[in-house]
């Protein structure tokens, strides 16, 4: 079993450019929700995708946005970068409602 | 709102010493609490969680945690620190909301091991 895989591992972009940020959920799993975590920080929840809809969003703005596909998979884009978002995005997967999520390594942006 | 307090940034302890991590919370109802670690590089694994039940949760790598509903607290705990148990430790809160469970996590405490 693979677990949560997350692609790329890292990234650079520049202000104000696109971002989109992939992940395959654990075998099994239907549920994936994407987290940011910022440098000495926790993880802080951005959505969650369960079957192909957005079930729960936090306090994030409509910049960040994504999808779920048949497959589970997820995909997190991030419009018109800013400095800020630079951070290492978490994606995990669990199924159901989601107790004891599994997690992804992360990818790991900077944007400069 | 749900929040977490890890009041400890940094811990260091030497290896073969016990170890308690402090968390407290703040939750409207009974709580589901959870404990993760995140090695350098790596994402997070989560090791205990409480949901309801004994007090006293086990979980892997020798950890255990006990939920003190009076104290708003949800320590976690080891016997035996190894040098291996250096990460980065967070507690996170959750509870029922919108069909799904999201865990709001606390800032961490980073945890160094001395030989």
């Amino acid at each position: 079993d693979a677990g949560v895989t997350q692609s790329p591992t890292h990234l650079i972009k520049t202000r104000g450019q696109q971002v989109t940020l992939r992940c395959s959920p654990k075998s099994g799993h239907d549920t994936v929700s994407w987290y940011q975590q910022a440098l000495g920080q926790g993880p802080q929840f951005i959505f969650q995708y369960y079957e192909e809809e957005e079930r729960q969003r936090g306090n994030f703005p409509d910049r960040f946005s994504g999808h779920q596909f048949p497959n589970y998979s997820s995909e997190l884009n991030v419009n018109a970068l800013l400095l800020g978002d630079s951070a290492l995005y978490l994606c995990a997967s669990s199924s159901g409602r989601g107790t004891g999520a599994f997690f992804g390594q992360g990818t790991r942006l900077t944007v400069v | 709102a749900q929040s977490v307090t890890q009041p400890d940034i940094h811990i260091t302890v030497s290896e073969g010493a016990s170890l308690e991590l402090r968390c407290n919370y703040s939750y409207g109802a009974t709580p589901y609490l959870f404990w993760y670690v995140q090695s350098p590089g790596q994402g997070l694994q989560l090791l205990l969680k409480y949901f309801s039940g004994d007090t006293l949760v086990q979980g892997i790598k020798g950890f255990e945690a006990e939920f003190k509903r009076s104290q708003s607290s949800f320590n976690l705990r080891k016997p035996s620190v190894h040098w291996s148990d250096a990460a980065e430790y967070f507690c996170a809160v959750g509870g029922p909301s919108g069909g799904s469970y999201i865990p709001t996590f606390g800032r961490g405490t980073s945890l160094i091991v001395h030989p």
